[in-house]
Order: structure tokens, then sequence, then C-alpha cells
């Protein structure tokens, strides 16, 4: 069955204090990995798409990496503003083109 | 400015009342998906459509309905509401320009079944 999960649950960190959210996955076929921001009571946000194991890309403090098995997303020196829930989905080959199976999420809490 | 957008944003309905929760895009996306989202249960899909008059089923389809007649909308419609389906629905929208595909989300519509 496909499956994604994601680690920690929460995670709170220093202005500053660099860290990892990790998103290990297991699909029949991966088309894409994808990462979002989701702010309370509003939609997620796009962040990335991966498609291949050793595909990086970055954005302003972000960088996500992709593996045969895991992404993470790097956070490097956070601010506050960073402080979000952070979505991992992965898109399978069949079964529909559109269809994405998300992680429960990660949230983010970054302190002054 | 490119937007998804749902109505309502919020809802307060009783059990058996049919219901309608709009959503439309103004980017010309082929692409269309309802989710709902529960505490610790991430986004699952409810239904997605791959172009007007195509739509499939996703991991929670049961009690939904959907149509898409035209490219912008994609309705999702509860016949007989029931207090299970409580819970926090997004629509998405996307397009694919070679490998690439960027899915965008509406602000989202929390439903209360009494």
């Amino acid at each position: 069955e496909d499956q994604v999960t994601q680690s920690p649950e929460a995670l709170r960190l220093q202005e500053g204090e660099s860290s990892s959210l990790n998103c290990s996955y297991t699909v029949s076929g991966l088309r894409g990995l994808f990462w979002y921001r989701q702010d309370p009571g509003k939609g997620p946000e796009f962040l990335f798409t991966l498609y291949s194991a050793g595909e990086e890309k970055e954005k302003e403090r972000l960088k996500a990496t992709l593996t045969k098995k895991e992404s993470f997303l790097h956070i490097t020196a956070p601010k506050p503003e960073d402080s979000a829930t952070y979505l991992c989905a992965v898109q399978a080959w069949g079964g529909g083109y559109n269809k994405l199976i998300f992680g429960a999420g990660t949230r983010l809490a970054v302190h002054p | 400015e490119a937007q998804v957008t749902q109505n309502p944003r919020y809802l307060i309905t009783v059990t058996g009342k049919k219901l309608t929760v709009t959503c439309s895009q103004n980017m010309n996306h082929e692409y269309m998906s309802w989710y709902r989202q529960d505490p610790g249960l991430g986004l699952r899909q409810i239904y997605y459509s791959m172009n007007v008059e195509v739509t499939d089923k996703g991991d929670v389809p049961e009690g939904y309905k959907v149509s898409r007649k035209e490219k912008r909308n994609f309705p999702l419609i509860l016949e007989s509401p029931s207090p299970n389906q409580t819970s926090l629905y997004f629509c998405a929208s996307s397009f694919r320009y070679g490998r690439d595909e960027t899915q965008y989300f509406g602000p989202g519509t929390r439903l209360l079944v009494l």
C-alpha cells in the first residue's frame, strides 16, 4: 500500500537554529514528490516538486532533497515567519494521473 | 490574480440535508481535485478530474459526488451529509508543463454536520 510518513510530528526551533524535516514513503512507482507549507486556516501553498533520486531544489531558507526512500526539507537559519505545518505528498504512477498521497505533516514553530 | 476560490468558507448543516461546495479556478487548469483534511490523517483525495466530463474516484469517495461541466468549475456535492463528513475541505487545480507540476489549493471550506 502506498504510504507517506512524516517526522517529527512537531518541531520547536530557536530562530537561527537549522534543522531538517523527514518524509519517508513507500509507493509502487514514484512519479513525483511534493512539499507544501500550510498556515493555520489556509490552504496548502506549493513549495517544491522532486522527481528523481539525487534531485535538490532550493527556495530562500528551504532546501528539499530526494532519495529512493525519503525526502528531507532542510531549513537553514529559520525565522519566526517560517512557522507553519509542512506537508509532504507523493504522486504515484497508475491509478489515475492526479493521485496524491499526503503525510500528516510536521508542525514547525520557530521562536525568537 | 491567479487563484482557486471556494464557497462557502464555513458551513453548518444537519444530517441528510443536501449541500454543494463550489470550486472555481481562473488559471485554465485541466486538472482539479477535492481533498478532505482531518486531524492526524492528513489530506485525503476524494475525487479528481483530468478534464471536462472526466472524473474519477480518489481514496475516500463514499458519500460524495462531483461534476465537471466547465473547465473552471468543479463542485463537490454531498447528497445526504452525515456527521462523519465533518471536516475541512480543499479544492485544488494544477497544470503540467513538461516534468514540472504546480498544484494550487483553495482557502478551504470548514463543514460541520450535526
